[in-house]
C-alpha cells in the first residue's frame, strides 16, 4: 500500500529556479527520507528526517517535516538540468521496517 | 558504505517461464530483505518482507505461490516470479536493513528489469 501522496506530480522549471515537492503521508512514523530516481535507473537516497526533526539541509537541499500535518516538502534550489528525475518520500513506521513510498515528482529542468 | 547488488540486472523471458532475481549484502548482513516492484512512470509498491531463515511476509494482493522468496543467509534474499507472464513485466527493486542495528537507513539495489514476451 502506498502511504500518500506527492505533489505536483510533475514539475517544469528552468535552469536555476527553486523546485519545491511536497510530500503527504497518513500514518505515524519513525522518519521521511526522500530519494530520487532517473529514468529507467534505480533509487538515490537524498535525505533522511527523523520524526522529532523540523527542518534539514544537504546542499542544494532542503526539507521540512510538520508532523501535525503529516507533511514534507523538499526544496531543490538552484536547479540543474542534471536534478531532472522523479522524487519519491518514503516512510516508515519504525527503524528496520519496509519503507512506504509516495506516488512520486517528476521534475523536468531545462537548460 | 553498504552495497546491495541484484542480478541480474535486466531480463527477457518468454511467458510461462520461472524467473529468479537475486539480491545480496555485499559488505553486511541482513537479517530482513524486502521486495518492490515498480510499473512504468509508478511509485514503488512493497512486495514482501523476507527474513532469514522464515517465511516471507507477502503484501495483501501478492500471491505468494507466483512471488517465491527465499532468505537461505544473511547475505541473500531471491525472488522467483513463476510462470510469468507479460503483466510481471516490471522494475524489481530489493532492499536489505542491517543486521543488529537499529538503523534508519536501507540499502536498495539498483533493480532488475524483467520483460515478459
Amino acid at each position: 500500500s502506498q502511504q500518500g501522496e506527492e505533489d505536483p506530480q510533475a514539475l517544469s522549471i528552468q535552469e536555476g529556479e527553486n523546485a519545491t515537492m511536497n510530500c503527504s503521508y497518513k500514518t505515524s512514523i519513525n522518519n521521511l527520507q526522500w530519494y530520487r530516481q532517473n529514468s529507467g535507473r534505480g533509487l538515490v537516497h537524498l535525505i533522511l528526517i527523523r520524526s522529532n526533526e523540523r527542518e534539514k539541509h544537504s546542499g542544494r537541499l532542503r526539507v521540512t517535516l510538520d508532523t501535525s500535518k503529516k507533511s514534507s516538502s523538499l526544496l531543490i534550489t538552484a536547479s540543474r538540468a542534471a536534478d531532472t528525475a522523479s522524487y519519491f518520500c518514503a516512510t516508515d513506521a519504525q527503524a528496520g521496517t519496509a519503507l512506504i513510498f509516495g506516488k512520486g515528482t517528476t521534475l523536468s529542468v531545462s537548460s | 558504505g553498504a552495497v546491495v547488488s541484484q542480478h541480474p540486472s535486466r531480463v527477457i523471458c518468454k511467458s510461462g517461464t520461472s524467473v529468479k532475481i537475486e539480491c545480496r549484502s555485499l559488505d553486511f548482513q541482513a537479517t530482513t530483505m524486502f521486495w518492490y516492484r515498480q510499473f512504468p512512470k509508478q511509485s514503488l509498491m512493497l512486495m514482501a518482507t523476507s527474513n532469514e531463515g522464515s517465511k516471507a511476509t507477502y503484501e495483501q494482493g501478492v500471491e505468494k505461490d507466483k512471488f517465491l522468496i527465499n532468505h537461505a543467509s544473511l547475505t541473500l534474499s531471491t525472488l522467483t516470479v513463476t510462470s510469468a507472464h507479460p503483466e510481471d513485466s516490471s522494475f524489481y527493486i530489493c532492499s536489505a536493513s542491517p543486521f543488529g542495528g537499529s538503523t534508519d537507513t536501507q540499502y536498495f539495489g539498483p533493480g532488475t528489469r524483467l520483460t515478459v514476451l
